[in-house]
């Protein structure tokens, strides 16, 4: 089945690690983004990549870095730098469609809560 | 993108039509009106979405004014697994307007 997948669900680690949250998505879509989400509150962006070896910083990138070197994949790394990296995260893609390149909707994973202890 | 302004709450009876509405009153001429929901603790969902025509589709309906400065999200018969956040963004639909950005949202609550 074509969608998008996000391991591990649940994610415990010690305060000072890294730690590396995966996102895959076999829909061929270019577009990839990240969001944390805390309790109650609303998505807020990472970051965003529109193609491979391209991304750019959303909104509360600070402490945390990403890759694309397959348009497939766009994980996220939580470094020791982000003060509190306990939250919800939400990985989701959009693809592209039709000559004049009109934006798909774009698909959520199930999400990774990251705890940091 | 444009900024979009929603309730934070709302009520709604079971089998009632709940309307959800969302300003967006800078959006630009090339931007759509997109709708998710979040049930708690899950991805969101892909509900509607419309540049100027209303929409419907199995979900639910998408009313949008003349201006295009608000929509309407409705649920003609609303139920119980209905309640959740629901997100209303305007997204660029030209390649390159890709910053895909979510607001707070109403949080529907549907009452037996």
């Amino acid at each position: 089945d074509g969608g998008i997948t996000q391991s591990p669900k649940y994610l415990f680690r010690k305060e000072g690690q890294n730690v590396t949250l995966s996102c895959e998505q076999n829909l061929n879509h270019d577009a990839m983004y990240w969001y944390r989400q805390d309790p109650g509150q609303g998505l807020r962006l990472i970051y965003y990549s529109q193609i491979v070896n391209d991304f750019q910083k959303g909104d509360i990138a600070e402490g945390y870095s990403v890759s694309r070197e397959k348009k497939e994949s766009f994980p996220l790394t939580v470094t020791s730098a982000q003060k509190n990296p306990t939250a919800f995260y939400l990985c989701a893609s959009s693809g592209l469609q039709g000559v004049r390149v009109f934006v798909t909707e774009a698909f959520f994973g199930q999400g990774t809560r990251l705890t940091v202890v | 993108d444009a900024k979009t302004t929603q309730p934070p709450s709302m009520d709604c009876a079971e089998g009632r039509a709940a309307n959800l509405p969302c300003n967006h009153s800078t959006i630009s001429g090339n931007e759509y009106v997109y709708w998710y929901r979040q049930i708690h603790s899950q991805g969101p969902q892909y509900i509607i979405h419309g540049l100027k025509n209303n929409e419907t589709n199995e979900m639910a309906s998408l009313i949008i004014t003349e201006d295009r400065k608000s929509s309407t999200l409705i649920l003609p018969h609303a139920t119980l697994r209905d309640t959740a956040v629901y997100y209303c963004i305007v997204r660029g639909g030209i390649q390159g307007a890709q910053k895909l950005v979510f607001g707070q949202g109403t949080r529907l609550t549907i009452n037996p």
